[in-house]
């Protein structure tokens, strides 16, 4: 257990509204991620954060913003949601390197929040 | 952009039946990851490969990284229902390693 947690787990929301997604850890990590699962997409990385204040884009950042004022806390904001913004998103943290050696680099997902866009 | 091309994107077969799923790409990745997914859960990380031709065994899965490391497979004997779910690759692009790609996942449905 990585110590994630995600919420709101589900919403609903309308066109137009603003949206804000939390995530949270527990265990210091300094890489946190979030990303969008879509049917025959698998998962793709909106932003991701190195540590307190930086962030960075991934592929598919237009629409989405982050912060990241606490270490333990990544918010993915959608300024303007859009129909095209339903998804599940999931925030997922990067742990050391990992037992396979080198410097192979291991995720761990949270439990995800299902978005609604109306 | 490094992409993982995944297949089949769907399986379904009978219990105690062996099945192979596939992880193609014309890049090479520094290390390659597998992941397994349940309905309404994330991904849970099943195990990482960083050696070309690298073999790895998880009780009735068996893991290979492709010698190029372009390519990975997942083996699994004996399927059981307990095993179905979506399953993922992942894998690293050399020089970015705390960034992974993902492949599109193969959905296995293992019926009693």
């Amino acid at each position: 257990d990585a110590g994630i947690t995600q919420s709101p787990r589900h919403k609903v929301t309308e066109t137009g509204t603003p949206v804000t997604l939390r995530c949270h850890q527990t265990e210091n990590h300094r890489y946190m991620y979030w990303y969008r699962q879509d049917p025959g997409h698998g998962l793709r990385l909106i932003h991701y954060s190195y540590g307190v204040k930086d962030t960075d884009k991934g592929e598919v950042s237009d629409g989405y913003s982050v912060s990241r004022s606490k270490t333990e806390d990544f918010l993915l904001t959608l300024e303007s949601a859009t129909s095209s913004q339903t998804s599940v998103y999931f925030c997922a943290i990067m742990g050391g390197a990992g037992l396979a050696g080198g410097n192979a680099y291991e995720q761990y997902f949270g439990p995800g929040t299902r978005l609604t866009v109306t | 952009t490094q992409l993982l091309e995944q297949s089949p994107q769907f399986l379904s077969i009978q219990e105690g039946e062996n099945l192979t799923v596939y992880c193609n790409s014309s890049s090479v990745f520094s290390s390659l990851q597998w992941y397994r997914q349940e309905p309404g859960e994330g991904p849970v990380l099943l195990v990482t490969v960083v050696t070309g031709g690298e073999v790895k065994k998880l009780k009735r899965l068996t893991f290979q990284f492709g010698d190029a490391r372009k390519d990975s497979s997942l083996h699994i004997t004996a399927a059981q229902p307990g095993d179905t779910g979506l399953y993922l690759c992942a894998g690293a692009p050399p020089g970015s390693a705390r960034q992974l790609t993902f492949g599109s996942g193969t959905q296995l449905t293992v019926l009693p």
